[in-house]
């Protein structure tokens, strides 16, 4: 069975930071780009980044001016993100996505909470 | 990369069809036939419905179907069933590698 699960959220302060992660069974990994996508409170969903198979080629979301960094591990099946400088507008459910295209979305975990609050 | 403009809610009756446009501008939606959307319960994970403007994954009903026409892409739901009731987005590519989501739109069957 396919599977992504996401960990690491949790509250932390302004200007705190923190490193998401997100665990893959069921499916080759190494073979799909992926995404990192969050959902504030009461808001729509946000495309925050995203990282091809080999992790040559990574893109962010203009908003985040070099605050977040996408990695990947293929050995161990996970996706991270590195957030850092963290603000009250970063609080969100974060998701991690598969792409099997172009923008094909196709599997997306069940999310990991971040509250960024004093 | 401002957020695609979607309706906050549409609702109809068992049976009825119900659309949700989607609207962006020449340099996204306009501008490239990728276009998704994705059916999203609160708490759940999202699930894939529709790619390449009008493209169905497989396992998705053939009543869910996708268009677009300029800068708008739309969603029709064709045959609602009360299981439809949720929240969809619609994305779009936007450039340089970039994806740009719709606000959402809840879908009420009454």
């Amino acid at each position: 069975e396919e599977q992504l699960v996401e960990s690491g959220g949790g509250l932390v302060k302004p200007g705190g930071s923190l490193r998401l992660s997100c665990s893959a069974s069921g499916f080759t990994f190494r073979s799909y780009n992926m995404n990192w996508v969050r959902q504030a409170p009461g808001k729509g969903l946000e495309w925050v980044s995203s990282i091809s198979s080999t992790s040559s080629y990574i893109y962010y979301t203009d908003s985040l001016k070099g605050r977040f960094t996408i990695s990947r591990d293929n050995a161990k099946n996970s996706l991270y993100l590195q957030m850092n400088s963290l603000r009250a507008e970063d609080t969100a459910v974060y998701y991690c996505a598969r792409d099997r295209g172009f923008g094909e979305f196709d599997f997306w975990g069940q999310g990991t909470l971040v509250t960024v609050s004093s | 990369q401002s957020a695609l403009t979607q309706p906050r809610s549409v609702s109809g009756s068992p049976g009825q069809s119900v659309t949700i446009s989607c609207t962006g501008t020449s340099s996204d939606v306009g501008g490239y036939n990728y276009v998704s959307w994705y059916q999203h319960h609160p708490g759940k994970a999202p699930k894939f419905m529709i790619y390449d403007v009008s493209k169905r994954p497989s396992g998705v009903p053939d009543r869910f179907s996708g268009s677009k026409s300029g800068n708008t892409a739309s969603l029709t739901i064709s045959g609602l069933q009360a299981e439809d009731e949720a929240d969809y987005y619609c994305c779009s590519y936007a450039g340089s590698y970039t994806w740009v989501f719709g606000g959402g739109t809840k879908v009420t069957v009454l």
